[in-house]
């Protein structure tokens, strides 16, 4: 299997711009996770679907953020406008159909290889 | 609402040697543990689990971590550290599945040869 796959890598953009983020999970998952890491305050859960919808967005910073998951092999997160707070690394992580509570926490998140936000 | 401390944010080590990283956690409910490694420039990856059962849980890589509910700690250790070992470790902490993982700020690990 290819594992989670997020693009882009690395995206630079100036203020005020839109910025799309995408992830494929792995084939099989229906959890699907987005977090965001920045030095000052760590990973952060932004959103997490099940079955494709969102079961928790609490954790997204505001309106300005939004994400989809369409189908089950496919999400994006956006954000319109962005700022230069919001550079970070964004990471999708994926896990097997939930086993025991509201989000599956007995079962192992894959995480993929992160996407370098840089808003100048 | 629970939160996970690390204690420390970088730990140099030399090849062979002995390691412990520290975990402590804050929850008033029965938890599951985590901890996960990142290497460089890429995603986390899990390294063991606490679920129930035995307190003393083991990767495949020679890393161990101990379940002490009365310390409230999940110390992960290693006997002896390779160079590969060199990453950034997570400890991470959820309510029994009920909440979602919550991380720790990480403590980067250094192996010098």
């Amino acid at each position: 299997d290819a594992g989670v796959i997020q693009s882009p890598r690395h995206e630079v953009t100036e203020m005020g711009q839109e910025v799309t983020l995408r992830c494929k999970p792995i084939s099989g998952h229906n959890s699907l996770f987005w977090y965001r890491q920045t030095m000052m305050r760590g990973l952060e859960l932004l959103i997490y679907f099940n079955n494709n919808v969102p079961i928790d967005d609490s954790g997204m910073p505001e309106d300005r953020f939004s994400a989809k998951m369409p189908n089950a092999s496919f999400s994006t997160l956006k954000i319109q406008p962005s700022e230069p707070r919001d550079s970070a690394v964004y990471f999708c992580a994926s896990s097997l159909p939930k086993t025991s509570g509201r989000y599956g926490a007995t079962d192992t998140q894959y995480f993929g290889p992160g996407t370098r936000l840089t808003v100048l | 609402a629970q939160s996970v401390t690390q204690l420390d944010s970088q730990v140099p080590v030399f090849e062979e040697a002995p390691v412990e990283l520290r975990c402590n956690y804050s929850s008033s409910v029965s938890v599951y543990l985590f901890w996960y490694v990142q290497y460089p420039n890429q995603g986390l990856q899990l390294l063991l689990k606490y679920l129930s059962g035995s307190t003393l849980v083991e990767s495949i890589n020679g890393f161990e971590a101990e379940f002490n509910k009365s310390q409230t700690s999940f110390h992960l250790r290693k006997p002896s550290v390779h160079i590969s070992d060199t990453a950034e470790y997570f400890c991470a902490v959820s309510d029994q599945g009920n909440t979602p993982l919550v991380f720790g700020k990480g403590t980067r690990l250094s192996v010098i040869a």
